[in-house]
């Protein structure tokens, strides 16, 4: 079974506080993704890396910046947290064959409160 | 402006009746739509997909149809049980890349 982990599933920051968000993936997979779930929005991608220190912007990329040292674990990092990250986000990964499609597999999320 | 909307935010249906989840798009490049089920505090976990060279496929209870001439697809759920009970994700891919675009999700209430 494929897991992905991630380290916090609630987190509460101050405005202006840096903040790390952790996912760890155990299947070898080349893709990881940071999504973030805003109700009536559903999952919106922030950034996707594709290899270590690789990094691709997603749609909402503004605020945030990622960090893919080992190929198993992707950070997220909001540099100076702000009350519109409050939200839940998802880390995600994917086997990397080219051609076609590859199912992501989800983590359970962190529930990130900015006050 | 969101390429693939899911217009209905919310479905109750009866334990036993059928359920349909309506999804449309608007990029023509997409090739490949998936439908995942989130349950709360848990992340979502992928249901059924379906390539664009199909208009069906089927799962057990779970059928996914695509109009293409439509933009549109949907998830029927035959008989529905109260465990199916949750927020539904319409996505699509498109030339087979790894990147999803999601729709913005419908909560399914199936009561006993």
């Amino acid at each position: 079974d494929v897991k992905v982990t991630q380290s916090s599933r609630y987190l509460v920051k101050r405005t202006g506080e840096k903040v790390f968000l952790e996912c760890v993936q155990d299947m070898d997979h080349e893709n990881m993704f940071w999504y973030r779930q805003d109700p009536g929005l559903g999952l919106r991608l922030i950034y996707f890396s594709y290899d270590v220190k690789m990094k691709e912007k997603g749609d909402i990329p503004e605020g945030y910046s990622v960090s893919r040292e080992k190929k198993e674990r992707f950070s997220l990092i909001l540099e100076s947290a702000s009350t519109n990250q409050t939200s839940m986000y998802l880390c995600a990964s994917s086997p990397g064959f080219a051609g076609r499609f590859n199912e992501q597999f989800f983590g359970p999320g962190t529930r990130l409160t900015v006050l | 402006d969101q390429q693939v909307k899911q217009n209905s935010p919310s479905l109750s249906v009866q334990e036993g009746r059928i359920s349909i989840l309506n999804c449309d798009y608007t990029n023509s490049m997409f090739d490949y739509f998936l439908w995942y089920k989130k349950y709360p505090a848990e992340g979502p976990t992928f249901l059924i997909s379906i390539s664009s060279i199909k208009d069906k496929n089927e799962d057990g209870r779970f059928t996914v149809f695509l109009n293409k001439s439509a933009k549109h697809l949907s998830l029927h759920i035959v008989p529905s049980q109260p465990g199916d009970s949750a927020v539904y994700f319409c996505a699509a891919s498109a030339n087979a890349g790894n990147m999803l675009t999601f729709g913005g999700g419908t909560r399914l209430m199936v009561k006993p």
